[in-house]
C-alpha cells in the first residue's frame, strides 16, 4: 500500500520568501507528525496532530512556523520569512493511536522535503 | 522529563563483524523502545520495537536489541554487518500520552570492506 508521501521533494528558497510543504499520510492513520532533521544532526520534534485534538505546538521553533492538518488527511507546514537556519529536511511521520492499537503502534516515515534557504 | 542518549556519534565495523550501537534512556515509567534506521537518502525506516514481554526482540535486517531495565539500556545488535547496513540508526522512546516519540542525537555506522 501507499506510505507516507512529501512534496516537493526539494525546496530550494530565498531568504524572507514562505514556504509550503506538503505530507499526505498512510490512510487510517490518525496521529500526523512533523520533524525537522539538520544537516547530520537528529530529529527534532516540531508539531503534532491526534485527529480532531488540539496540535501539540510544543516543538515549533518560532511564531514563523506553523502547521495545519485537515480531518485525518493532508497536512501542510508553513514557514514564513525564511532564514537560512532553517535549512534542513523535514520529515513527516503518520501512526495510528497509540492508546487504541498499542500492539500495531509505529510511526511511518516519508522520504522527506529538503530546504535549502539562500 | 524523558531522554534518549546515543553515546556513539560514529563507529566504523568491519564488514562482517559484529556491531552494537549503545541506548540508554530516562523516563520514569515502563518505556516503549524503538529503533530506527536511515540509510542514506532515505527516510527513516522501524527496525525493532519494544513494549513489555521477552527483554530480547528481534527486528528485520537480522538486527536485535535487549531492554535491560536495571541499566536503563536498549542496546541494538548485529552478528554479522553488510555492507548494506551502513546507515544512521536512531534509538527513541515512546511517551504514549500524546503518542510523542523522543528521539537519540543517532550513530553513524560505517562499514569497512
Amino acid at each position: 500500500g501507499a506510505g507516507v508521501s512529501q512534496s516537493p521533494s526539494n525546496k530550494v528558497t530565498e531568504k524572507g520568501k514562505d514556504v509550503e510543504l506538503r505530507c499526505d499520510p498512510i490512510s487510517g492513520h490518525t496521529a500526523l507528525y512533523w520533524y525537522r532533521q539538520r544537516l547530520g544532526q537528529g530529529l527534532e520534534f516540531l508539531i503534532y496532530f491526534q485527529g480532531n485534538s488540539a496540535p501539540d505546538k510544543s516543538g515549533l521553533p518560532s511564531d514563523r512556523f506553523s502547521a495545519e492538518r485537515t480531518g485525518e488527511s493532508v497536512s501542510t507546514l508553513t514557514i514564513q520569512r525564511t532564514q537560512q537556519e532553517d535549512s534542513a529536511v523535514y520529515l513527516c511521520a503518520s501512526s495510528l493511536d497509540f492508546s487504541r492499537e498499542p500492539l500495531h503502534y509505529e510511526q511511518y516515515f516519508g522520504p522527506g522535503t529538503r530546504l535549502t534557504v539562500t | 522529563a524523558q531522554s534518549v542518549t546515543q553515546p556513539d556519534i560514529h563507529i566504523t565495523v568491519s564488514e562482517g563483524a559484529s556491531l552494537e550501537l549503545r541506548c540508554n534512556y530516562s523516563y520514569g515509567a515502563t518505556p516503549y523502545l524503538f529503533w530506527y534506521v536511515q540509510s542514506p537518502g532515505q527516510g527513516l525506516q522501524l527496525l525493532l520495537k519494544y513494549f513489555s514481554g521477552d527483554t530480547l526482540v528481534q527486528g528485520i535486517k537480522g538486527f536485535e536489541a535487549e531492554f535491560k531495565r536495571s541499566q536503563s539500556s536498549f542496546n541494538l545488535r548485529k552478528p554479522s554487518v553488510h555492507w548494506s547496513d551502513a546507515a544512521e540508526y536512531f534509538c527513541a522512546v515512546l511517551k504514549a500520552a500524546g503518542n510523542k516519540l523522543t528521539f537519540g542525537g543517532g550513530t553513524r555506522v560505517l562499514v569497512k570492506p
